[in-house]
């Protein structure tokens, strides 16, 4: 496609259930990143994957987060028993391998009552 | 660890004005600066970058300096304007993991007719 999607756009759970998010990227490009943005606050690095390398989670801030890709095309980030500070946007980016500039998502904004 | 702290905001200003939105680093080595914008409703998006020190970035009017003597990479506009309202993001991606990107927590600029 065009750019980087994303979706659900808007994501409401409630605590304790499981949820995945999905990102398409830009086609050709072997780098891909999750990160999270919480209310008023910069972004968190989670997760990097490149090419048929093993990805670097060393961002997931528990072992309730997950991420896969099937090769160099979509992503799904998973959230097993979201709790309430999961709350927050969750952006997709993908790049030409990694020196290239990053093309963001739309992002995924979960809320968790 | 990396990081980069960025002028708090929001910012005001009148169409034309001059801007400055201040950005500082710090990591280990030199890492390759960014300013990322996210307009009203989309997703974020590279303005400009820098690699190495003394590089100067520039994009649509936009104009930053890497300077590794005052670990600085200030974003400048000598004339906004109404469409330039948007949320602005700092960012630097380690020499030692280009995995890992650092964000500020981003300015928020609004420009008045």
């Amino acid at each position: 496609g065009a750019g980087v999607s994303q979706s659900p756009s808007n994501k409401v759970t409630e605590k304790g259930k499981d949820v995945e998010l999905r990102c398409d990227p830009i086609s050709g490009h072997t780098a891909l990143y999750w990160y999270r943005q919480r209310l008023g606050q910069g972004l968190e690095f989670l997760i990097y994957f490149q090419g048929n390398s093993a990805p670097d989670k060393s961002g997931l801030p528990s072992d309730r987060f997950s991420a896969e890709r099937t090769g160099e095309s979509v992503s799904t980030l998973t959230i097993q028993r979201t709790q309430q500070e999961d709350s927050a946007v969750y952006l997709c980016a993908s790049s030409l391998g990694q020196q290239g500039g990053q093309f963001f998502g739309p992002g995924t904004r979960l809320t968790v009552l | 660890g990396d990081s980069v702290t960025q002028m708090e905001g929001p910012v005001t200003l009148s169409e034309e004005a001059f801007l400055t939105i201040n950005c500082t680093y710090t990591a280990t080595g030199y890492p390759s600066l960014f300013w990322y914008v996210q307009y009203p409703g989309e997703g974020l998006q590279l303005l400009l970058k820098a690699t190495k020190a003394d590089d100067k970035g520039s994009n649509k009017g936009f104009e930053a300096t890497y300077r590794k003597e005052t670990t600085s990479f200030h974003l400048e506009k000598g004339s906004v304007q109404v469409s330039d309202s948007a949320v602005y993001f700092c960012a630097l991606r380690s020499r030692q993991n280009n995995n890992d990107m650092r964000f500020g927590a981003g300015t928020r600029l609004t420009v008045k007719p």
